[in-house]
């Protein structure tokens, strides 16, 4: 299953709300994670099984989505949010997108 | 708390293996499955094999086989990933990270940096 991500380069203010879509080549049954990681460090688990907030994060963080399409929602920008986010799948395999780089405006 | 530590940075020469670790702790090593994942510069993650230390079984991403091994040590808690007949397209760092019953990785050990040059 490949997965795409879109856009790869966001720019957003503080506060804004921010949308990044993750889709794939084939039905992922909810079985879609994501991925938050900064400059230097490991990936850290956000969002699983399309929608469950791993313990820790902050619930500005929501993802949802069915099928092949996914969204990860950030309510709230924070300046602390500047990363690259990835989703990945675990359905069929285990497969990563691209990557969605978030930029302060 | 779960803590997954890797060695530290490799350089390597074209040719040659390399062999780099991922020290679990805070869990039962034997219960999760450990996968291993490679991120080269300015590009996205790659999915690379994984192994339930329980009993040794492995599973492989294709277009690893022959390039990664990966095995387990019980006794140290341990996992291993070996890199042979490196080329600098292996030049990439790589991260262990623990997975349950093939769902998300939940904790990701900090990366190796594996540099292949002469």
């Amino acid at each position: 299953i490949q997965l795409t991500q879109s856009p790869s380069l966001l720019s957003a203010s503080v506060g804004d709300r921010v949308t990044l879509s993750c889709k794939g080549s084939q039905n992922i049954n909810n079985y879609l994670a994501w991925y938050q990681q900064k400059l230097g460090e490991a990936p850290k688990l956000l969002i699983y099984n399309t929608n469950s907030l791993q313990t820790g994060i902050p619930s500005r963080f929501s993802g949802s989505g069915s099928g092949t399409d996914y969204t990860l929602t950030i309510s709230s920008l924070q300046p602390e949010d500047v990363a690259t986010y990835f989703c990945y799948q675990y359905n069929n395999g285990w497969t990563f997108g691209g990557g969605t780089k978030l930029e302060l405006k | 708390q779960v803590q997954l530590q890797q060695s530290g940075a490799e350089l390597v020469k074209p040719g040659s293996s390399v062999k780099i670790s991922c020290k679990a702790s805070g869990y039962t090593f034997t219960s999760y499955d450990m996968h291993w994942i490679k991120q080269q510069p300015g590009n996205g993650l790659e999915w690379i094999g994984w192994i339930y230390p329980g009993n040794g079984n492995t599973k492989y991403n294709q277009k690893f086989n022959g390039k990664a091994t990966l095995t387990a040590d019980k006794s140290s808690s341990t996992a291993y990933m070996q890199l042979s007949s490196l080329t600098s397209e292996d030049s990439a760092v790589y991260f262990c990270a623990r997975s349950r019953y093939s769902g998300p990785f939940d904790y990701w050990g900090q990366g190796v940096m594996v540099t292949v040059s002469s």
